[in-house]
């Protein structure tokens, strides 16, 4: 079937620097993507989203750039802090009609100080 | 953080025991989600609900079972636990059937000997 992938399993940071995390996806039709954040033993938590219709999304001190043409999705974090440090996921609305999240396996970010 | 309650937080039992773990949010969110979280796999969806009483089968749902009686609680119930079944449980709600984000709760870990 097709899902929701992460180019690196693992990124080193150094703190204040900026952080890019990669995901690819194979659904063409996916409309809907969302990144999260998961610290350990927690849920994951909601960072960012964006629809299909638009090519990038900002936050406070996050960005999303979403490329339809090469199915390529990117979480840029700016000035990264030792509080950024966890596995970030990204997820694809793979079915428009239910509203099911497929996931990525994760790429877990370290912050160096 | 998402009014979600996940209990217990860790439970250890034996094979062919029936477990059940609880989804409890205060959002009155009418859409509910079960996941479970391993190694290498990220999260699958095992069961879904849009509202009391109204429940559908995700990817992972062979051995689970889902009740949603109440607006605010959410159900898994493994009839007869085994081993493969081992794994963290995440219970997820969202407001809106399409684009909009799921909020996770903090998991319960369970342990299947």
């Amino acid at each position: 079937g097709e899902s929701v992938g992460l180019h690196l399993p693992t990124l080193s940071v150094q703190e204040g620097d900026n952080s890019i995390i990669n995901c690819a996806y194979s659904n063409s039709a996916s409309d809907y993507f969302i990144w999260y954040k998961q610290e350990s033993g927690k849920g994951p938590q909601f960072i960012i989203d964006i629809r299909s219709n638009m090519d990038k999304r900002q936050g406070q001190r996050v960005t999303v750039l979403l490329n339809k043409t090469v199915k390529h999705l990117s979480l840029q974090i700016a000035a990264t802090q030792p509080g950024d440090s966890a596995v970030y996921f990204c997820a694809e609305n793979i079915d428009k009609v239910d509203y099911k999240l497929s996931f990525g396996a994760g790429t877990t970010v370290t912050v160096r100080a | 953080d998402a009014g979600i309650t996940q209990s217990p937080r860790h439970k250890v039992t034996e094979t062919g025991t029936p477990v059940t773990l609880r989804c409890h949010q205060t959002e009155n969110h009418r859409y509910m989600y079960w996941y479970r979280q391993d190694p290498g796999h990220g999260l699958r969806l095992i069961h879904y609900s849009y509202g009391v009483k109204d429940t559908d089968k995700g990817e992972v749902s062979d051995g689970y079972s889902v009740s949603r009686s109440k607006t605010e609680d959410f159900l898994l119930t493994l009839e007869s636990a085994t081993s493969s079944q081992t794994s963290v449980y995440f219970c997820a709600i969202s407001e809106s059937k399409g684009y909009g984000a799921q909020h996770f709760g903090d998991g319960t870990r369970l342990s299947i000997l």
